[in-house]
């Protein structure tokens, strides 16, 4: 399963845009780069994805470096319920589908 | 839309006694539904894949005969921890693909069980 790497922590205030890194450099051609996060004590829940191109929702926005090896998740105001522990996760696009979550970045946000 | 439920959210139970905690999907079909396990402060660790209909596959450290997995239904999958011991103990998360739906990329988590062994 290819890895990610992301910060342990990163504090934001009330309001203020949060950009939240991801490294994968060991990305394949056909991996989508997913982002969960999980709020305490409850499960995980989706909050975006995409493949090559930058993606937008109504939760937030994902950045795709050019070369793959590199995704940002921006939340373009924090809120107090956006503190969670936020999970960026390389889907094969074949198989079962299986999601393999590395360590996260827990987002503390301040009011 | 997309709900998993959990059953029960949390239970305490005696060591060597058996466990069983459902996952259910309650809007949508799922043949495919997952099985997670988290420790405090740590991160969720996947521990097998449930099949609807088939035996599930398990991920590797995983101990099959003490983790039962009986996915009987498109809509319910259930772990059973048999002869459960205080390092059992933990916090399970299922979740589950809608095969069908539009949004058939993303995956639906349960609310977790958190287990503890006395």
């Amino acid at each position: 399963d290819a890895k990610t790497t992301q910060p342990n922590s990163m504090e934001s205030n009330e309001e203020e845009p949060v950009h939240l890194p991801c490294n994968h450099s060991t990305i394949s051609g056909t991996d989508y780069i997913h982002w969960y996060r999980q709020l305490p004590s409850q499960g995980p829940e989706y909050v975006i994805h995409g493949l090559t191109s930058n993606v937008n929702n109504r939760m937030a926005s994902l950045a795709i470096a050019e070369d793959r090896k590199s995704s940002t998740l921006i939340l373009h105001r924090a809120t107090l319920r956006d503190a969670a522990v936020y999970y960026c996760i390389l889907r094969p696009n074949t198989g079962f589908q299986k999601l393999v979550f590395g360590t996260g970045t827990r987002l503390l946000v301040s009011p | 839309g997309a709900v998993v439920s959990q059953h029960p959210s949390w239970v305490i139970c005696k060591s060597g006694t058996s466990v069983k905690i459902e996952c259910r999907s309650l809007d949508f079909q799922a043949t495919t539904m997952f099985w997670y396990r988290q420790f405090p402060k740590q991160s969720l660790m996947l521990m097998a894949t449930s099949n609807e209909g088939s035996k599930a596959t398990y991920e590797q450290g995983v101990e099959k005969d003490k983790f039962l997995i009986n996915h009987a239904s498109l809509t319910l999958s259930t772990l059973t921890v048999t002869s459960a011991h205080p390092e059992d103990s933990s916090f399970y998360i299922c979740s589950a693909r809608d095969d069908r739906g539009r949004r058939s990329y993303e995956q639906y988590f349960g609310p977790g069980t958190r287990l503890t062994v006395t």
